[in-house]
């Protein structure tokens, strides 16, 4: 069964550092990977996301995303944080298929302090 | 266009009832799925539901049923509630087409379960 691993439950930092957040998955086949993020008492918003292609991908407000095949990974990572960026993260992956399960991570809690 | 819309947003119920929750999906979309989404377990798969007929299903009991209408709009329906229900159910549709193989999430509804 397809499974993802946020190793990073809780990360707080402060405004202007750099961020990365790790994602492992595990599946042998084809898949395509998403971040998602949840501002406190918004809805579930797309970051980024791999289908194909050059493995980094890069998404709204600064983020970016690196696959690592070999390695099962698409870690987060953005190289300045502001405050706006205190959310959950959520680490995503389904098959390449028409079916739409989406798999998530644990998430990861990211306080940003001004 | 409108995204996805939940009803209602907030829901209180007791043991053993039942509840019925709503979706919308974004004028267009013909997939819809729902997850479930608990500080313990994180976001979890329900079903999918794709031109009116469940495509796939999540590991619930039996209790937790959905549908969907000629229009795409869909319906999750929870029978003989239990404590462990009270969780936020999210919904999500997708445009038909794989390449286009993101999801757009609502609101959510949150059920407390007393």
């Amino acid at each position: 069964a397809q499974s993802v691993s946020q190793h990073n439950h809780h990360v707080i930092l402060s405004e202007a550092a750099s961020l990365e957040l790790g994602c492992n998955y595990s599946y042998g086949g084809t898949v395509n990977l998403f971040w998602y993020v949840q501002y406190p008492g918004q809805h579930l918003q797309l970051l980024l996301k791999y289908f194909s292609g050059d493995p980094l991908v890069k998404g709204i407000k600064g983020f970016e995303a690196e696959f690592i095949k070999s390695k099962f990974s698409f870690n987060l990572r953005k190289p300045s944080e502001q405050w706006s960026d205190t959310a959950e993260y959520f680490c995503a992956v389904n098959r390449n298929t028409g079916f739409q399960k989406l798999v998530f991570g644990t998430g990861t809690r990211l306080l940003v302090s001004p | 266009k409108a995204g996805v819309t939940q009803t209602p947003r907030y829901l209180i119920k007791t043991r053993g009832q039942q509840v019925t929750l709503s979706c919308s999906p974004i004028s267009g979309h013909r997939s819809v799925s729902w997850y479930q989404q608990t500080p313990g377990q994180g976001l979890q798969f329900l079903f999918e539901y794709f031109s009116e007929t469940q495509r796939n299903k999540g590991n619930f009991p039996g209790r937790f049923s959905g549908r969907q209408f000629s229009n795409s709009r869909s319906e999750m329906n929870v029978s003989t509630l239990e404590l462990g229900d009270s969780a936020l159910y999210l919904c999500a549709s997708r445009p038909s087409e794989i390449a286009k193989n993101i999801q757009y999430f609502g609101a959510g509804t949150r059920l407390s379960v007393l």
